[in-house]
């Protein structure tokens, strides 16, 4: 267990509408991620973060913006949700040893109407 | 990042020997081939990871022929928990960009 939560688990929100779906860590890992899985096209990466304030795009960023002002929180922001960002996202830690093995959190199901 | 192809999916019955192979033609000489395994409603989980030849852990094992051009993850005695989406990823460590397709959804039979 990474120590990795995700709130909120369920979330559901009107088109337009700003969404932040946060993920908290405890044990102080550098990297930090956020995915979102979908029917048909597995796990797929929006941003990253290698450090407080270091971020970075991934494959499916637009839409999408992320912060991260300490260690253990990462968080992800819909500025304006659209139908099309219902999905489930899923954070993950990486602890940057040898191996570089991401730690999931539980997911977030968000749908938006 | 180097490109990644798999079964879309797998059946097997519950004692079986399981083996799951990915191809990645165009590894680079600093890739490392991973391995999670996603069960419904959560997140994947890390099972191996290796460079070459042989490697084992206490949940599966990973082969590795010596071109790397491809990868076969081997699960022994497969029981009804192991049924899950098994995803192989190739890349350098410390890569973040990381792409996970879509796996291979392995359903274990009684």
């Amino acid at each position: 267990d990474a120590g990795i939560t995700q709130s909120p688990r369920h979330k559901v929100t009107e088109t337009g509408t700003p969404v932040t779906l946060r993920c908290h860590q405890t044990e102080n890992h550098r990297y930090m991620y956020w995915y979102r899985q979908d029917p048909g096209h597995g796990l797929r990466l929006i941003h990253y973060s290698y450090g407080v304030k270091d971020t970075d795009k991934g494959e499916v960023s637009d839409g999408y913006s992320v912060s991260r002002s300490k260690t253990e929180d990462f968080l992800l922001t819909l500025e304006s949700a659209t139908s099309s960002q219902t999905s489930v996202y899923f954070c993950a830690i990486s602890t940057g040893d040898a191996t570089y093995e991401q730690y999931f959190g539980p997911g977030t199901r968000l749908t938006v109407t | 990042l180097a490109k990644t192809t798999q079964p879309i999916s797998m059946d097997s019955y519950e004692g079986q020997e399981v083996n799951i192979t990915c191809s990645h033609n165009n590894i680079a000489t600093n890739d490392y081939i991973t391995w999670y395994q996603q069960f419904p409603s959560q997140g994947p989980r890390f099972i191996i990871q290796g460079y070459k030849t042989k490697v084992t852990n206490e949940v599966a094992s990973l082969f590795i022929p010596a071109d790397r051009k491809s990868s076969t993850l081997s699960l022994p005695r497969v029981s009804l928990s192991d049924t899950a989406v098994y995803y192989c990823l190739v890349g350098e460590r410390g890569y973040q960009k990381v792409t996970f397709g879509t796996g291979t959804k392995l359903q274990v039979i009684p």
